[in-house]
């Protein structure tokens, strides 16, 4: 099956600080991108909707100079949190998928720790 | 507004018997459907899928039934054994072209040796 991979795994960092997040799509061109966040305990929240080569559709409540999404290429996705809080710290999960194909393939995911 | 539900947080069943997890949703318009498995700190896993079109598909020891009359999804394990242990959720994506999927608020398993 299609495989998707995110750097790094965990991140700690300090509050203020901007972390960027990786995904990439290892064996398949992805024209969407997808961002999630979930809480412990709890479902998977859609942050953005990203396309490559435009700019990325948020959802609403997500702030976009917050979370910035950047998708380059049809195999590379970047979330960066910029000014990082403690209420940011979640687990960010990516997942692509491939043009006419409902199927999405997620990756492992991130967890950001916010000191 | 969109909606998916599922009616039991978590399900413990003794090892060897058939688990059913059930989904509901509420947007009459979804056309393709998903289970996931998700174990701790890790990605969700697709299990099995299934379009609006179909009303049983089977897996590896997975089934996934869909009513639309009562707008009712569910997954059957059969056998379940420890490694099937996890959270799962479903997902849908309706028709109107948004491509993203819309997730229910899971169900953790607990198999019982």
């Amino acid at each position: 099956g299609a495989v998707v991979s995110q750097h790094p795994s965990r991140v700690i960092c300090k509050s203020g600080t901007s972390v960027k997040i990786e995904c990439r799509s290892l064996d398949f061109q992805a024209t969407t991108m997808f961002w999630y966040r979930q809480f412990p305990k709890k479902s998977l929240m859609l942050m953005a909707t990203s396309n490559e080569g435009s700019k990325a559709t948020y959802e609403q409540g997500v702030e976009k100079d917050k979370f910035l999404i950047n998708h380059a290429s049809l195999t590379l996705s970047t979330l960066t949190v910029t000014s990082a809080h403690p209420e940011d710290s979640s687990f960010y999960i990516c997942s692509a998928r491939q043009e006419d194909y409902n199927e999405q393939f997620f990756g492992p995911g991130t967890r950001l720790t916010v000191l | 507004g969109e909606s998916v539900g599922l009616h039991l947080p978590t399900l413990s069943v003794q090892e060897g018997d058939n688990s059913i997890i059930n989904c509901a949703y509420s947007n009459s318009a979804s056309d393709y459907f998903i289970w996931y498995k998700q174990e701790s700190g890790k990605g969700p896993q697709f299990i099995i899928d299934i379009r609006s079109n179909m009303d049983k598909r089977q897996g590896q020891r997975v089934t996934v039934l869909l009513n639309k009359t009562v707008k009712h999804l569910s997954l059957q394990i059969a056998a379940t054994q420890p490694g099937d242990s996890a959270v799962y959720f479903c997902a849908e994506k309706g028709y109107t072209g948004r491509r993203a999927l819309t997730f229910g608020s899971g169900t953790r398993l607990q198999v019982q040796p």
